[in-house]
């Protein structure tokens, strides 16, 4: 089973400024089989990023993703007020599916 | 649009089968290029993938949970749904149904979600 550790815990940064979360994989994941979620309070998690780095319809171009192997990283790029929540990885290059610890990002 | 949408007790007791219903509605559940999935989130922890069952039947199920999920689907109803026996507090959670992207031979991502239905297992 691949480990998905995420990292930091949380994030306390103001809008307008620049988020950088990672996600680390205790094993290679295959082709970037690798996702982000964004989930708000209450809420279930919407879909960001497939694929590593493609933005899932409807989202805005502040949210990129990258990274291979085993080390990823989802970048916000100005923080809007809307963007303050946790945010999550999954894995699908191999079976069982599995998800990151989250990290929360707050206001500062 | 797509939507899922739980259904099911809200509350059980140690032991019992928990039975929960996900219904789809603004498309088909028998296309070809989707998975139906549970997930479930305990309060304050993260997201456990239970399994995945395709329109014609097949599934598939976390080992750490295979041995208690049965994963069914009804597409006369355009629905699909868990069963999760011998519940213990550990089965507290949030269950989410989720459509799973299948694509290249494999599954993918979880895109859309339900809104998530709280199961509660105490004595």
């Amino acid at each position: 089973e691949i480990v998905l550790t995420q990292s930091p815990g949380t994030l306390s940064l103001s809008p307008g400024e620049r988020a950088t979360l990672s996600c680390r994989a205790s094993q290679r994941v295959s082709s970037s089989y690798l996702a982000w979620y964004q989930q708000k309070p209450g809420q279930a998690p919407r879909l960001l990023i497939y694929g590593a780095s493609s933005r899932a319809t409807g989202i805005p171009d502040r949210f990129s993703g990258s990274g291979s192997g085993t080390d990823f990283s989802l970048t916000i790029s100005r923080l809007e007020p809307e963007d303050f929540a946790v945010y999550l990885c999954q894995q699908y290059g191999s079976s069982p599916l599995t998800f990151g610890g989250g990290t929360k990002v707050e206001i500062k | 649009q797509l939507q899922l949408q739980e259904s099911g007790p809200g509350l059980l007791k140690p032991s019992e089968t928990l039975s929960l219903t996900c219904t789809v509605s603004g498309g088909s559940i028998t296309s070809n290029t989707y998975y139906w999935g549970w997930i479930r989130q305990p309060p304050g922890k993260g997201l456990e993938w239970i399994g995945s069952i395709y329109y014609s039947g097949s599934t598939y199920y976390n080992p750490s949970l295979k041995s208690r999920v049965t994963i069914s689907v009804d597409t006369s109803k355009n629905q699909f749904s868990l069963k999760l026996s011998s519940v213990t507090a550990a089965d507290t959670a949030v269950y989410y149904c989720a459509r799973l992207i299948y694509s290249s031979g494999w599954f993918n991502w979880f895109d859309p979600w339900g809104q998530g239905t709280l199961v509660t297992v105490s004595s």
